[in-house]
């Protein structure tokens, strides 16, 4: 069975920084992989994908995302960081294209706080 | 904002009680899931649709009850809860099941 991993459960970061958010998958062949936000109240929203080709993947919002195999890793990136990317971060991966919208197994989740 | 739509935004209910959750998506999507979500926690899958047939039950107490009346809508039947179904119920939709999802804001569940 497939898994996820966020290490950080917070991050702090102030306006106008980067930001990185890791996330290691466990799955024996290439996983599809997602990034989603979810912001206090609201819904979780798909930042971006990745199912294959090109290893570093762009998103909505700013985000961008690279894929490394021989880490098994997913990580977010944002260049420069605004209040307003203050939420909860989830890492997601499927076993299949078939199942992509089936069996989402999703992280635990890192909060990102935004320093003025 | 978000094209899936759910009502209520909110929702009390004792134990007797019985409620129903509602989504809509206007996306021509044809799967459609439910997932509850507790404070501090990711989704869990609950329900899969597809077509209007439920393909995927993560083996959910039967005092839930998902209804698919069609293409557009799923319900959530609320019967008998416990507290600890407390919870933001999320519904989301996709083209199909291979296609990434879309979400709706959820109903934030309270059971006194």
């Amino acid at each position: 069975a497939q898994s996820v991993t966020q290490p950080d459960i917070h991050i702090t970061v102030s306006e106008g920084a980067s930001l990185e958010l890791r996330c290691n998958y466990s799955y024996g062949a290439t996983p599809y992989l997602f990034w989603y936000v979810q912001s206090p109240g609201q819904g979780l929203q798909l930042l971006l994908k990745y199912f294959s080709g090109d290893t570093l993947v762009q998103g909505i919002k700013g985000f961008e995302a690279e894929f490394k195999r021989s880490q098994s890793s997913f990580n977010l990136r944002k260049p420069s960081v605004h209040w307003s990317d203050a939420a909860e971060y989830f890492c997601a991966v499927a076993p299949s294209l078939e199942a992509a919208g089936n069996k989402l197994t999703f992280g635990g989740g890192t909060r990102v706080l935004v320093k003025p | 904002d978000t094209e899936v739509t759910q009502t209520p935004k909110h929702l009390v209910m004792g134990m007797t009680n019985k409620k129903s959750l509602k989504c809509e998506q206007h996306m021509g999507h044809r799967a459609m899931y439910w997932y509850k979500q507790k404070a501090k926690k990711p989704p869990e899958l609950m329900f899969v649709y597809s077509y209007e047939k439920l393909s995927i039950n993560e083996s959910v107490p039967s005092r839930f009850s998902p209804e698919c009346p069609n293409s557009s809508l799923l319900n959530l039947h609320l019967h008998a809860l416990q507290p600890e179904d407390s919870a933001l119920y999320l519904c989301a939709s996709s083209q199909d099941t291979s296609q990434p999802q879309h979400f709706g804001d959820g109903t934030r569940l309270s059971i006194l």
